[in-house]
């Protein structure tokens, strides 16, 4: 696609609850990035996929978070047992093999509420 | 680790005026990119500008450029000529130029300019 597509824009869930977040990147980027936003804070790096392949997992805060990517394309990051410091918005990025030459480029995010 | 400071929470400036953004950064890398963002209310991050470590000239993009004081480690945004839609969050980013190609995010400066 033309961007970076996320699903759903907006996600409200119940304590306890699993969800899962979609990401469509744009077609061809090989790398793929989750990072977390929370309200008044920066964004915090979660998870990177290189291809299929996940390298570095450092960024998951606790096991109830993983995420997979099939196909070299489509990543779905879950959260299980949603507590509610897990409220904030979720946003994926892709890029070429190397990010810092040709840059990211962000999706618009899903704002996951947690009640 | 890396670790991106802004110290400016909330900033504001008139229309057409110019705004210094702050940001600092630490690491022990040698050889890495700074990166300004910018996020609208749509929750995109957009990439403002980019700056190589081992270059010494400052980045320009139209408006926008830098003062880049590598020994410091300071990275500032300068924005010429506010314009209205230059109204958002700006983050500043820190990615090392070899390994994972995540980024380090500061916590960000909310910029509003005032017509």
């Amino acid at each position: 696609g033309a961007g970076v597509s996320q699903s759903p824009s907006n996600k409200v869930t119940e304590k306890g609850k699993d969800v899962e977040l979609r990401c469509d990147p744009i077609s061809g980027h090989t790398a793929l990035y989750w990072y977390r936003q929370s309200l008044g804070q920066g964004l915090e790096f979660l998870i990177y996929f290189q291809g299929n392949s996940a390298p570095d997992k450092s960024g998951l805060p606790s096991d109830r978070f993983s995420a997979e990517r099939t196909g070299g394309s489509v990543s779905t990051l879950t959260i299980q047992r949603t507590q509610q410091e897990d409220s904030a918005v979720y946003l994926c990025a892709s890029s070429l093999r190397d990010a810092a030459n040709y840059g990211y480029t962000f999706g618009s995010g899903t704002r996951l509420t947690v009640v | 680790a890396q670790t991106v400071t802004q110290s400016q929470p909330e900033m504001s400036v008139q229309e057409a005026e110019t705004v210094t953004l702050s940001c600092t950064y630490d690491t022990s890398e040698n050889n890495y990119y700074l990166f300004w963002y910018k996020q609208p209310p749509s929750r995109q991050m957009i990439l403002v500008i980019r700056q190589e470590a081992y270059k010494q000239q400052n980045a320009t993009e139209n408006r926008f450029s830098v003062n880049f004081q590598k020994a410091a480690k300071s990275f500032s945004l300068k924005i010429s000529d506010s314009q209205l839609g230059d109204t958002a969050m700006y983050f500043c980013a820190f990615m090392k130029k070899t390994g994972a190609n995540n980024l380090f995010f500061g916590t960000g400066t909310r910029l509003t300019v005032i017509p």
